[in-house]
């Protein structure tokens, strides 16, 4: 089965500190991979959809400059926190889909990130 | 815009019981899927049951069972034989050109 990998699982930073956070599928290729946002016991918040070779899409609300992605291949994204602040703590997810919707989205295992 | 409903925060099923989560969404499309995700306290989101909004029949996956009303946008999840394993954060899903919306999930406690 689809399989995506997400590293890494925890990350500590300091505040203003950078922190990546890698999505990989890793038996299919992905030209659509998506980065969710997670606070606890609440339902997933799409952040962004990224595009191999293309501009990420952000949703609204989410600011660009702070939430790096880049998909600079086809089974690799990458979600980059900038200057990161304890208020950006949080659980990120990512997923991929290898169709369009049909078979399901495959979900990375998370990174639970925390910002001191 | 698409927006999915969960109106049962919390729920709480005896094992080997039945228990049905409800769903609704809303959507002027007439072509979308429809999801069940599970989130264990691992946090890791499983795929449990789609349904393909152009198919009349209710998908079934083994214990787990849809109730899929498309008149009525509402899209159900009965699990049968409930087992310890199934205790989890449930999310209902909606898909439309690829792009996913969550509802606000169920926490389901399967009790010994």
């Amino acid at each position: 089965g689809a399989v995506v990998s997400q590293h890494p699982s925890r990350v500590i930073c300091k505040s203003g500190t950078s922190v990546k956070i890698e999505c990989r599928s890793l038996d299919f290729q992905a030209t659509t991979m998506f980065w969710y946002r997670q606070f606890p016991k609440k339902s997933l918040m799409l952040m962004a959809t990224s595009n191999e070779g293309s501009k990420a899409t952000y949703e609204q609300g989410v600011e660009k400059d702070k939430f790096l992605i880049n998909h600079a291949s086809l089974t690799l994204s990458t979600l980059t926190v900038t200057s990161a602040h304890p208020e950006d703590s949080s659980f990120y997810i990512c997923s991929a889909i290898r169709t369009g919707g049909a078979d399901g989205y495959t979900f990375g295992s998370g990174t639970r990130l925390t910002v001191v | 815009a698409q927006t999915v409903t969960q109106s049962q925060p919390e729920m709480s099923v005896q094992e080997a019981e039945t228990v049905t989560l409800s769903c609704t969404y809303d959507t002027s499309e007439s072509n979308y899927y429809l999801f069940w995700y599970k989130q264990p306290p691992s946090r890791q989101m499983i795929l449990v049951i789609r349904q393909e909004a152009y198919k009349q029949q209710n998908a079934t996956e083994n214990r787990f069972s849809v109730n899929f009303q498309k008149a009525a946008k509402s899209f159900s999840l009965k699990i049968s034989d409930s087992q310890l394993g199934d205790t989890a954060m449930y999310f209902c899903a909606f898909s439309l050109y690829d792009k996913v919306i969550f509802g606000p999930g169920t926490s389901l406690s399967v009790i010994p």
